[in-house]
């Protein structure tokens, strides 16, 4: 088990260009959350997935910002149409809950550092 | 709705010094509260957390936190600080159930003085 993964690392791109991330969850974690950092903040929740249905989504997450999981495994977050305010670290965490009321803990990728110029 | 509130956003020790940092938390229905450790540029490694049951919490590289409803606090300590012991520490809470998702403070910067 090496953990949660996170590709890319690092993306820069133009205003207005689309972004795709991935995020690969601790294998048989049924739970699936992304959230987003930007400088000086602690996370903030954008929407998570129980198995491949996405559950929740936070009001944060505009009609830009897509994500799934299909298959329930990997998850895509996507952004539209960039904009400078988008500028964050998108963060990925896994975890296996296996009761509703589980406080399963969430273990966090290292987390995709996106710049829009 | 469930909130934290980490008092002192920098907070510096000597090596050797007790580390205290300060976590109140707002929340309707009985809370999970987690302490969490950022490395630069790495994701979140959790410390400590807190469910049910005993109120002294203790995590890993020597951390505890103790749960007090009366003043809902969850305040991070250790004895005794190590440089090592230098990045960003963020408390969370959440309520469990369905989504768990967590809600995070704005996080702490603990700085170690040789």
């Amino acid at each position: 088990d090496t953990g949660v993964s996170q590709d890319p690392r690092h993306k820069i791109t133009k205003r207005g260009q689309n972004v795709t991330f991935r995020c690969d969850p601790i294998s048989e974690h049924n739970r699936l959350y992304w959230y987003r950092q930007t400088l000086g903040q602690g996370p903030e929740f954008l929407t998570y997935f129980q198995n491949e249905a996405q559950l929740e989504k936070s009001r944060l997450l505009s009609d830009r910002f897509s994500a799934e999981r299909p298959k329930g495994s990997f998850s895509t977050l996507e952004i539209q149409r960039t904009e400078q305010g988008d500028s964050a670290m998108y963060l990925c965490a896994s975890s296996l809950s296996s009761r509703p009321t589980s406080s399963g803990e969430q273990f966090f990728g290292p987390g995709t550092r996106l710049t829009v110029l | 709705a469930q909130s934290v509130t980490q008092l002192g956003s920098h907070v510096s020790v000597s090596e050797g010094a007790l580390v205290l940092l300060r976590c109140n938390y707002s929340s309707s229905v009985p809370p999970y509260l987690f302490w969490y450790v950022q490395y630069p540029n790495q994701g979140l490694q959790l410390l400590l957390k807190y469910t049910t049951g005993a109120t002294l919490v203790k995590g890993i590289n020597g951390f505890e936190a103790e749960f007090k409803k009366s003043e809902t606090s969850f305040h991070l300590t250790k004895p005794s600080a190590h440089m090592s012991d230098a990045a960003e520490y963020f408390c969370a809470v959440s309520r469990g159930g369905a989504t768990n998702k967590l809600i995070f403070g704005t996080g702490t910067l603990l700085a170690v003085q040789p």
